[in-house]
């Protein structure tokens, strides 16, 4: 399995609530990308960056905010959680974007009450 | 904007039955293409991948897929399914960021 490491990989938490997931590679690839997945839907792109402090939106953006310090971590924020950002988040890396596959982490079932 | 669309939401074969699954993408530039599977409780894992070169592509697990510029294409195939098949499969694709389709259930019945 590709060096990627989801945290928390469970969480419940309430409506209004900030809540930061992680993702942390281990190889050193340039592009990170965040998907949400839920039934019927599929996985639909959050956001995904390119590089340190190079970031860009995805097709389901809203409430949802990025940030990439380093080449090895990707978090993204839902600033006030609600109802329907519960879903199953996944982490996933390639070495130059799509002309590459993609790895994926283990997922993050996020949970908001 | 760039999209994959799948044209099936559940299959259920039984073992031996071959095995066909559509997915057709809409953007233009370089096409690169993808399936990747989920089994259940797991993460994805990439099945096989198109960048240029023979369109017929072989991937793990006996699986294979035909891509068709003409139809804009990329279809999976098996000619054999066995229980362990049993997943969610995914086509995926872009040529700036990586888009996916919403996914397709196979079960199979042994």
């Amino acid at each position: 399995d590709a060096g990627i490491t989801q945290s928390p990989r469970h969480k419940v938490t309430e409506t209004g609530t900030p809540v930061t997931l992680r993702c942390h590679q281990t190889e050193n690839h340039r592009y990170m990308y965040w998907y949400r997945q839920d039934p019927g839907h599929g996985l639909r792109l959050i956001h995904y960056s390119y590089g340190v402090k190079d970031t860009d939106k995805g097709e389901v953006s809203d409430g949802y905010s990025v940030s990439r310090s380093k080449t090895e971590d990707f978090l993204l924020t839902l600033e006030s959680a609600t109802s329907s950002q519960t879903s199953v988040y996944f982490c996933a890396i390639s070495p130059r974007g799509v002309n590459t596959e993609a790895f994926f982490g283990q997922g993050t079932r996020l949970t908001v009450v | 904007a760039q999209s994959v669309s799948q044209h099936n939401h559940h299959v259920i074969l039984s073992e031996a039955a071959s095995l066909e699954l559509g997915c057709n993408y809409s953007y233009g530039g370089t096409v690169n293409l993808f399936w990747y599977v989920q089994y259940p409780g797991q993460h994805l894992q990439l099945l096989l991948k198109y960048f240029s070169g023979d369109p017929l592509v072989k991937g793990i697990k006996g699986f294979e897929a035909e891509f068709i510029k003409s139809k804009f294409s990329f279809n999976l195939r098996k000619p054999s399914v066995q229980w362990s098949d049993t997943a969610e499969y995914f086509c995926a694709g872009g040529s700036e960021k990586l888009v996916f389709g919403k996914g397709m259930k196979l079960t199979v019945n042994p």
